[in-house]
C-alpha cells in the first residue's frame, strides 16, 4: 500500500492565482483531513470528510474549498491564493472515528509570494 | 472548542537521558490523547496514544500518562537516541471522537545530543 499519496511536494504561487492540491489514499479509509502546519503553531485542521460527498469546515477553512467525489480522492482547492495561505499542507485519513490513528502524507509546500 | 498546549517548545537531552514533554488539554469530553513524531520533510507519524480510561501506557522506551482531573498528559522517553531526535506533538480529539478530529499542540523540537 502506497498509504496516503500527495501531490505536489512543492508549488509557488502568485498571489490571486488558483490551484488544487491532490490527497489520495488506498487504504479505503472513510476519514479524511487536511492540515495546514505554520512554524511554531502546530497543525491547523482546514477541512474533513466523513465519507464520500460528505464534508465539513474545521478550525481555519477562509479561503479554501474540498470535495470528496470518491472514498479515495480528497482535493483542496485554493480559488485566490493570499500570502497567508504559504504553509505546508497534510492530508490525512483514519479508518474508524472512535480515536484510530491518523495516516498522514508527505505534505505539499505551498508559497504564495 | 477544544485547545491544546504543550511545552516545552525545544528539548535538548544527552543521549542516554530521559526527555518529558508536557500537554494540557481544555476540554473535559476529549477522550483521545494520541502523540506524533515528525521528522524532517515527512508528515507526523504516531508513536503512541492513550485513552481517557486509561492513566498510563508503555511501549518500550516511550510511556504517555494522562491525568484527567488536571486535563494534562505527558509524554516520556527513556534512553533516549539520537534518532529520538524530530518534532513530536500531543493532540486531543476536539469533539469527543465522533469525527476523530484531532487538535495539535504546538510541537516540541526533540535534540538528543550525542
Amino acid at each position: 500500500n502506497a498509504g496516503v499519496t500527495q501531490t505536489p511536494k512543492f508549488r509557488i504561487l502568485k498571489i490571486g492565482q488558483s490551484m488544487t492540491l491532490q490527497c489520495t489514499q488506498d487504504m479505503n479509509h472513510n476519514y479524511m483531513y487536511w492540515y495546514r502546519q505554520d512554524p511554531g503553531m502546530g497543525l491547523k485542521l482546514i477541512y474533513y470528510s466523513v465519507g464520500a460527498g460528505i464534508t465539513d469546515k474545521g478550525e481555519v477553512p477562509n479561503g479554501y474549498n474540498v470535495s470528496r467525489s470518491t472514498t479515495e480522492d480528497f482535493p483542496l482547492r485554493l480559488e485566490l491564493a493570499a500570502p497567508s495561505q504559504t504553509s505546508v499542507y497534510f492530508c490525512a485519513s483514519s479508518y474508524d472515528p472512535r480515536g484510530s490513528p491518523l495516516h498522514f502524507g508527505n505534505g505539499t509546500r505551498l508559497t504564495v509570494t | 472548542g477544544e485547545n491544546v498546549e504543550q511545552h516545552p517548545s525545544t528539548l535538548s537531552v544527552q543521549e542516554g537521558d530521559s526527555a518529558v514533554i508536557k500537554c494540557t488539554y481544555s476540554d473535559s469530553a476529549s477522550n483521545y490523547f494520541p502523540w506524533y513524531k515528525q521528522e524532517l520533510g515527512k508528515g507526523p507519524q504516531l508513536i503512541i496514544d492513550i485513552r481517557s480510561n486509561v492513566g498510563e501506557k508503555k511501549d518500550q522506551r516511550i510511556a504517555v500518562t494522562l491525568n484527567k482531573t488536571a486535563k494534562h498528559f505527558s509524554l516520556h522517553i527513556t534512553e533516549t537516541q539520537p534518532e529520538d531526535s524530530a518534532v513530536y506533538f500531543c493532540a486531543a480529539s476536539g469533539d469527543g471522537g465522533a469525527t476523530n478530529k484531532l487538535i495539535f499542540g504546538t510541537g516540541t523540537l526533540l535534540a538528543v545530543q550525542p
